[in-house]
């Protein structure tokens, strides 16, 4: 089955850290274009940072220079390291994957799969 | 670029046609994508480059638009499409920007 699974979510004091992950299953992850976006409950999406198959990287302004995403091939996941969190990153976090359109043949940076999230909260 | 999506919310029957507006502060060149999300789920796909349905969509769900101005069209509106519609713009990156998000409620 084409998942993803994120875990490491959880309750971290402010100016804390903490490490996501996200663990691909039934496609190869290193052969996408993946992104972190994350939803404060009851409100709207927000797209955090996205790496390519060809290891470009690209962050939100609010995260710049306080997350950093990376991959491991080998393990088929995807990881956030986020540092020097703030109340305003509570939110779940999801791990997306760029669509893919076979009529061009091409990618696209709008998401065809999505993981259920993990929870962070920031609070003291 | 941001994206203004409107109404915020709106209340329709079984049956009903509605439409769903996003507005880009400039051009994106049909790079926008719709997804529906319904309660404790996580989004869906529903289209991408304004106007192309996604895999397994229903043909009832329509888009259409150019330049800054967009529309999600949902006819004849099913028990399962009650949900919360966000817009996507892709056409730059960083950032990918989303709309503030329409639920479409039952009346």
């Amino acid at each position: 089955e084409v998942q993803l699974v994120e875990s490491g979510g959880g309750l971290v004091r402010p100016g804390g850290s903490l490490r996501l992950s996200c663990v691909a299953s039934g496609f190869t992850l290193s052969a996408s274009d993946m992104n972190w976006v994350r939803q404060v409950p009851g409100r709207g999406l927000q797209w955090i940072s996205y790496i390519g198959s060809d290891d470009t990287v690209h962050y939100a302004d609010s995260v710049k220079g306080r997350f950093t995403i990376s991959r491991d091939n080998a393990k088929n996941s995807l990881f956030l390291e986020m540092n020097s969190l703030r109340v305003d990153d509570t939110a779940t976090y999801h791990c997306a994957r760029d669509g893919f359109d076979v009529l061009t043949d091409s990618t696209f940076h709008a998401f065809d799969l999505w993981g259920r999230g993990t929870t962070v909260i920031i609070s003291s | 670029i941001q994206m203004t999506q409107s109404p915020s919310s709106l209340s329709a029957s079984v049956g009903d046609t509605v439409t769903i507006t996003c507005r880009a502060s400039q051009g994106i060149f049909n790079s926008l994508a719709w997804y529906q999300q319904r309660p404790g789920q996580v989004p869906k796909l529903l289209i991408h480059a304004a106007s192309r349905l996604g895999s397994g969509v229903p043909s009832r769900f329509s888009g259409s638009g150019s330049g800054t101005d967009y529309t999600l069209t949902i006819r004849s509106l099913q028990p399962e499409d009650f949900a919360t519609y966000y817009c996507q713009q892709y056409y730059t990156l960083p950032p990918l920007t989303f709309g503030g998000g329409t639920e479409v409620e039952i009346k």
